[in-house]
């Protein structure tokens, strides 16, 4: 079986720009979940999907917004970008949200 | 509230044990996940423990105390590759995981 897969890799944006990250979940797979990782901060939880509905939202500002398709795809963005953004972010699909995660390579996010 | 700790930073010489230690406060709880993270790379499903005691995979092993609030993950006959970033992560009842900081492991030969 493919494993989770994320596109892009890497991205460079400027402040103010938005941007799109793609996650494409284990096949099977029907939740996927969204993190973000920084040095400092470790993994911080961003949203959950289930069946295209968002099951939980982590504690992050509007700017970050997410939705999932109906083949389980999922995808975030984010406006207006800051460089406090530069990071990986991160998506983990599993069977069901109860389920074991398991992650994808991750799209590393350079904000100038 | 709902919180992770585990160790920042450990030490260990190939071919030695070491056991990370995690301690979670949760509301309600449905499972502790290690995970390991190679420098640069995605975090990678270990073990999952739900019921107290101890599971063994391989050279891993992972233990639960629920009543605790406490796991570690033991590691034996250390290899250079182990070094890597080790991630506790629990699921309260009805939320999303969550993540402690992660414990780099260093070995050394």
């Amino acid at each position: 079986k493919a494993g989770v897969t994320q596109t892009p890799r890497y991205l460079i944006k400027t402040r103010g720009q938005q941007v799109t990250l793609s996650c494409s979940p284990i096949s099977g797979h029907r939740s996927v979940s969204w993190y973000q990782q920084t040095p400092g901060q470790g993994l911080q939880f961003l949203f959950e999907y289930f069946s295209e509905t968002q099951r939980n939202k982590g504690n992050f500002p509007g700017r970050f917004s997410g939705r999932q398709f109906s083949n389980s795809r999922s995808e975030m963005n984010v406006s207006t970008l800051e460089l406090g953004d530069s990071a990986l972010y991160l998506c983990a699909s599993s069977g069901s949200p109860q389920e074991t995660q398991y992650f994808g390579p991750g799209t590393r996010l350079l904000v100038l | 509230g709902q919180n992770i700790d585990q160790p920042t930073e450990m030490t260990a010489t190939e071919g030695a044990i070491v056991q990370i230690n995690c301690t979670y406060q949760t509301s309600g709880f449905n499972g502790l996940f290690w995970y390991q993270q190679h420098a640069g790379e995605a975090p990678t499903f270990l073990s999952y423990n739900v019921l107290d005691g101890l599971e063994e995979k391989g050279r891993f092993s992972s233990f639960l105390s629920r009543s605790k609030g406490y796991s570690y993950l033991l590691l034996k006959e250390l290899q250079m590759k182990d070094s890597a970033s080790y991630l506790c992560a629990a699921r309260p009842a009805g939320t999303a995981l969550i993540f402690g900081k992660g414990t780099t492991l260093s070995v050394s030969s």
